[in-house]
């Protein structure tokens, strides 16, 4: 099945302790995002990637990092998370942003503490 | 301003009513138009593009006004399946990676 897989799904950690959330895809795209969504904000975005080795910032990247190997694979990463990134994560993918805007993963819900 | 401006609503909807409702954007140079829905605590999913000339998927009819910078979305024969929200989706840019804008999306209530 075509997919976008995200993990973990419910997160609480505290402030300061780094973690990261997986994103995985089985369709061989090559753009591949994280938004949060945040009440009455809708989804931002944090950072996309256009190919392997190939990243950028999206409109909210600060305490956040990302990073490309594999096609596959787009991990979001909180080095020192804070409650102000207590959020729903999404990471999403697509083979044309242009004509097929994104495939999204299941979510993350992450609270800080 | 908001670059995807959205009405909140909710829109409350008797079953088998018709609803309709627009997102502007700012962006005059924005190429493609889309409509996602999301359920609660769900991922969004995507509903329909949207073509300049308008289009329609079954129940679903979206229009796309470049003068007046809007689109719009109409839900025929509402169904208490349809009740979610609505989320309007602009691409800044024209390349095939383009950033989507997400407005922050409309809330439909289809009630028996």
């Amino acid at each position: 099945e075509a997919q976008v897989t995200q993990n973990p799904r419910y997160l609480i950690t505290v402030t300061g302790k780094k973690l990261t959330v997986t994103c995985s895809q089985n369709m061989n795209h090559e753009y591949m995002s994280w938004y949060r969504q945040d009440p009455g904000l809708g989804l931002r975005q944090i950072y996309y990637s256009m190919n392997v080795e190939v990243t950028d910032k999206g409109d909210v990247p600060e305490g956040y990092k990302v990073s490309r190997k594999e096609k596959r694979n787009f991990p979001l990463i909180l080095e020192s998370p804070s409650p102000n990134q207590t959020s729903l994560y999404f990471c999403a993918s697509s083979l044309s942003v242009l004509n097929y805007g994104y495939t999204f993963g299941s979510g993350t819900r992450l609270t800080v503490v | 301003r908001k670059e995807v401006e959205q009405d909140p609503g909710p829109f409350n909807v008797p079953e088998g009513a018709t609803v309709a409702f627009n997102c502007t954007y700012s962006n005059s140079a924005s190429q493609s138009f889309f409509w996602y829905r999301q359920d609660c605590r769900k991922e969004p999913k995507l509903l329909m593009s949207v073509y300049s000339s308008g289009n329609e998927d079954g129940r679903f009819t979206a229009q796309l006004n470049r003068a007046s910078q809007y689109i719009s979305l109409l839900i025929r024969d509402s169904k208490l399946s349809d009740s979610a929200t609505y989320l309007c989706v602009v691409l800044k840019g024209t390349d095939s990676w383009g950033k989507l804008q997400f407005g922050a999306g409309t809330q439909v209530v289809v009630t028996p």
